[in-house]
């Protein structure tokens, strides 16, 4: 069974505070993805990497960053928190294989709450 | 970004009845296609993925694809109360990405 893990399930930071949020896979897995899902908008893509050290920013790459230092590892920096950043934040991870049927695992998420 | 819609819902069914689900996407290039049910407060799990225009059944789910009209839709036959959950439907850019519609919601009705 894939498993995508994440550091925290619920998170409450203040306002302008550097925020990480992690995420490790026990599958060795090449792809590895942030999403963050609102009411009414669906998941949103907001950074991905497809090999140790490199990122592609998604859709709402905006006052986030990342890094992957490991091949099992993601990080999600928020570098100066703000309101509108409270949200679900979930991590993915897939295989590199361009298969049809290769998709994506998710972790539990990580529900922020931004004061 | 490509666009995938969905009808966001609620659905209700119930209990023992067909629960039908549509998703339409933009890219006409899309080769595959996901649907996830998330149920509330957890993250997406998958449910299938269909990649060949026509059905394809697992258990009590169908997802049908029809490529000409850039339409998947999944069905859910006998349904139950534990189907109730949201559906998203994804579909796959690239190598990499998924795109996802902002998911349906359906109740099962006892």
């Amino acid at each position: 069974d894939v498993k995508v893990t994440q550091s925290s399930r619920y998170l409450v930071k203040r306002t302008g505070e550097k925020v990480f949020l992690e995420c490790v896979q026990d599958m060795d897995h090449e792809n590895m993805f942030w999403y963050r899902q609102d009411p009414g908008l669906g998941l949103r893509l907001i950074y991905f990497s497809y090999d140790v050290k490199m990122k592609e920013k998604g859709d709402i790459p905006e006052g986030y960053s990342v890094s992957r230092e490991k091949k099992e590892r993601f990080s999600l920096i928020l570098e100066s928190a703000s309101t509108n950043q409270t949200s679900m934040y979930l991590c993915a991870s897939s295989f590199a294989s361009s298969g049809f049927q290769e998709t994506q695992y998710f972790g539990p998420g990580t529900r922020l709450l931004v004061l | 970004q490509k666009e995938v819609e969905q009808n966001s819902g609620p659905l209700s069914v119930p209990e023992g009845a067909i629960a039908s689900l549509n998703c339409t996407y933009s890219d006409r290039g899309s080769q595959s296609f996901f649907w996830y049910r998330q149920y509330s407060g957890k993250s997406p799990e998958l449910i299938m993925f269909i990649y060949s225009n026509g059905d394809k059944e697992d258990g009590r789910f169908t997802a049908q694809l029809n490529k000409a009209s850039q339409y998947v839709s999944l069905l859910i036959r006998d349904s139950q109360p534990s189907d109730s959950a949201t559906y998203l439907c994804a579909v796959k850019e690239g190598d990499y990405k998924l795109s996802f519609g902002a998911g349906t919601t359906v109740t099962v009705r006892a």
